[in-house]
């Protein structure tokens, strides 16, 4: 069954602890990506990662980091540095074929800070 | 700075009805532009991008570079349309550089 899988579905913070969302695909797509959507606010860009070992800043990255060591998997945590991290994140992955660039999304994670 | 806007949060129509959900970008190039589409319990996914030219569940949506718009038309709506409309845009020429989305549109298709 060939998709992109976030987990868990929901999480639950303490403040002032870092968190890890887990994001995994087995579609082989080169390129990941982690969004965040609020209310009226859209989904905006945290991290890209175009290939393995290499990831960008995205337009609201602080207070984020991210890691691919493997194709597969792109992983987020939420540091304790990100002042408002209540949100739901999204995870997606699309090849790097410019004539295919269709991007795959994951269910997402809801993450409460308590 | 904005690169897409939606400028409709909500927008409702009745059924058989005809439906423009709007989106404008802001960029001097030629962009890739899509719209996104996620219904309720749903994953967000791709309707349609305007590489392709096609229809999708009846909408269509065309480049006006002129305008720079995208806006998404469907001639005749339907209860099942309901969905977060979102639309998307991504520099040309390659590469994988994130997808950056306008702040969506909710349609709702009353009966």
């Amino acid at each position: 069954d060939g998709g992109i899988t976030q987990s868990p579905k929901y999480l639950f913070r303490k403040e002032g602890q870092n968190v890890t969302l887990s994001c995994e695909q087995n579609l082989n797509h080169d390129a990941m990506y982690w969004y965040r959507q609020d209310p009226g606010q859209g989904l905006r860009l945290i991290y890209y990662s175009q290939i393995v070992n290499d990831f960008q800043k995205g337009d609201i990255a602080e207070g984020y980091s991210v890691s691919r060591e493997k194709k597969e998997s792109f992983p987020l945590t939420v540091t304790s540095a990100q002042k408002n991290p209540t949100a739901f994140y999204l995870c997606a992955s699309s090849t790097r074929d410019r004539l295919n660039t269709e991007a795959f999304f994951g269910q997402g994670t809801r993450l409460t800070v308590v | 700075a904005q690169r897409v806007t939606q400028p409709e949060k909500l927008l409702s129509v009745f059924k058989g009805a005809p439906v423009e959900l709007k989106c404008n970008y802001s960029y001097s190039g030629s962009p890739e532009l899509f719209w996104y589409v996620q219904y309720s319990r749903q994953r967000l996914q791709l309707l349609l991008r305007h590489i392709s030219r096609e229809s999708i569940k009846g909408f269509t949506a065309d480049l006006n570079k002129g305008e720079t718009s995208f806006h998404l038309k469907k001639p005749f709506a339907q209860e099942e349309d309901s969905a977060m409309y979102y639309c998307a845009f991504q520099y040309s020429g390659g590469g994988a550089d994130g997808l950056t989305f306008g702040k969506g549109t909710h349609l709702i298709i009353q009966p």
